[in-house]
């Protein structure tokens, strides 16, 4: 049982690039999420999926798009890379039980943006 | 809409002695409200929630958190500090029928021997 696996772990892109990072769990979980880490500024939320063909926007969506055509796997796509998209990346699930059940955590996607 | 306030960046606590980490809370409703860990080049870990029912709410490693919901706090405590606790903490609440989880923006925990 893997949990909740990301790639790559790290990447450097130059401005205007795309990129895909890739997040997939093997529990059968409904909900998936992106959240972005910044230094202060805690994890802020990009974009989550409730269900296969199902996602809505979170707190920091712009520059980012998401799709979810199988419950194990919830890319996160750059579009046109921007200096302000070097962060740390964390990808998460639950399973879909009401609010109050917790999210596993993906170990994470370092990216920098040149 | 809701939020979590960490007051503290950094905790520094001898080994051995209680430790204390604060987080307040802001919400509409109930809430649900969670701690994760965070090592150093790892992702998040889940130590606990807090979701109905007894107040003081146990974890893993040996944590324990209160709610309080008149002073709107989910205090992170520990009685006796290790120095493999230290790590970044976070607190979170989620937004009721969403999969919203808002976190706060972490606190250090130093533990010394």
């Amino acid at each position: 049982n893997a949990g909740v696996t990301q790639t790559p772990k790290f990447q450097v892109l130059k401005t205007g690039q795309s990129m895909t990072l890739q997040c997939a769990q093997d529990m059968n979980h409904e909900y998936m999420s992106w959240y972005r880490q910044d230094p202060g500024m805690g994890l802020r939320l990009i974009h989550y999926s409730v269900g296969a063909g199902i996602t809505d926007q979170g707190e920091v969506p712009n520059g980012y798009n998401v799709s979810r055509s199988t419950t194990e796997d919830f890319p996160l796509r750059l579009l046109s890379a921007a200096p302000s998209q070097t962060s740390v990346y964390f990808c998460a699930s639950r399973v879909e039980q009401g609010s109050g059940t917790e999210a596993f955590f993906g170990q994470g996607t370092r990216l920098t943006v040149v | 809409a809701q939020s979590v306030a960490q007051p503290e960046d950094q905790v520094n606590v001898a080994e051995g002695n209680p430790l204390t980490v604060k987080c307040t809370y802001s919400v509409s409703g109930n809430p649900y409200l969670f701690w994760y860990v965070q090592y150093p080049n790892r992702g998040l870990q889940f130590l606990l929630k807090y979701i109905t029912g007894d107040n003081l709410v146990k974890g893993s490693y040996g944590f324990e958190a209160e709610f309080n919901k008149s002073q709107t706090s989910f205090h992170l405590k520990k009685p006796s500090a290790l120095v493999s606790d230290s790590a970044l903490y976070f607190c979170a609440v989620r937004e009721l029928g969403t999969d919203k989880l808002i976190f706060g923006t972490g606190t250090r925990l130093q533990v010394f021997p």
